[in-house]
């Protein structure tokens, strides 16, 4: 039962911002809104999460929309390093688990 | 920056046989998890656990399946008589606590069954 639907791939050029659409148009007021990556034949690695405000650390910028149905990662200069699948994940407050999806595979071509 | 470690990295047994995949979580860390991932599909939610005790687990985690912290550092998972469909990489985490605590993962143990 898919809580947000992502594309199932995308390329972006090294340098360039890769910005990573996720559509999440059933979420509730108490779920977070989640990133994680898989590089191949590694384990996920967390991104980001947000509720509600725009959110950016070291490795990319979440910017939510205001009725809260959508959102973008933001990996601002994409390097080759950055090829992966990308998980957006909606999670429930107070929830301990995370469900992954299919997630999106972002190719960076050099 | 610490990380869960898991071993083996391979492990190839026989239809029929008992397995047992071991982790260690980041050592402040309250909440355990294992995830698989079968080839080619999506990670899936095994089992968490917390305070010694399952907290939450899917229908996958069945009968043939059981979960330990046997000594405060390890956590392992038990299948305990292999099919061949439970080929695949199992991934440990482990997070700080519950409430929105982010899990950090293990670069998994790709289990083969023969």
């Amino acid at each position: 039962d898919a809580k947000t639907t992502q594309p199932t791939s995308m390329d972006c050029a090294e340098g360039r911002a890769a910005n990573l659409p996720c559509n999440h148009s059933t979420i509730s007021g108490n779920e977070y809104v989640y990133w994680y990556r898989q590089i191949h034949s590694q384990g996920p690695q967390y991104i980001i999460h947000g509720l509600k405000n725009n959110e950016t650390n070291e490795m990319a910028s979440l910017i939510i929309t205001e009725d809260r149905k959508s959102s973008t990662l933001i990996l601002p200069h994409a390097t080759l390093r950055d090829t992966a699948v990308y998980y957006c994940i909606v999670r429930p407050w107070g929830d301990d688990k995370i469900i992954f999806g299919k997630g999106t595979r972002l190719h960076i071509l050099p | 920056e610490p990380e869960v470690t898991q071993t083996p990295s391979h492990q190839v047994t026989q239809m029929g046989q008992e397995v047992i995949l071991r982790c260690v979580p980041i050592s402040n860390h309250l909440y355990f998890y294992w995830y698989r991932q079968i080839l080619g599909q999506k990670v899936e939610f095994l089992v968490s656990f917390y305070n010694n005790e399952i907290s939450e687990k899917s229908e996958i985690f069945d009968d043939q399946f059981s979960v330990e912290r046997p000594d405060g550092s390890n956590f392992t998972l038990k299948i305990r008589s292999t099919k061949l469909e439970d080929s695949a990489m199992y991934f440990c985490a482990s997070s700080e606590g519950s409430i929105n605590e982010k899990l950090f993962f293990g670069s998994g143990t790709q289990l083969s069954v023969l």
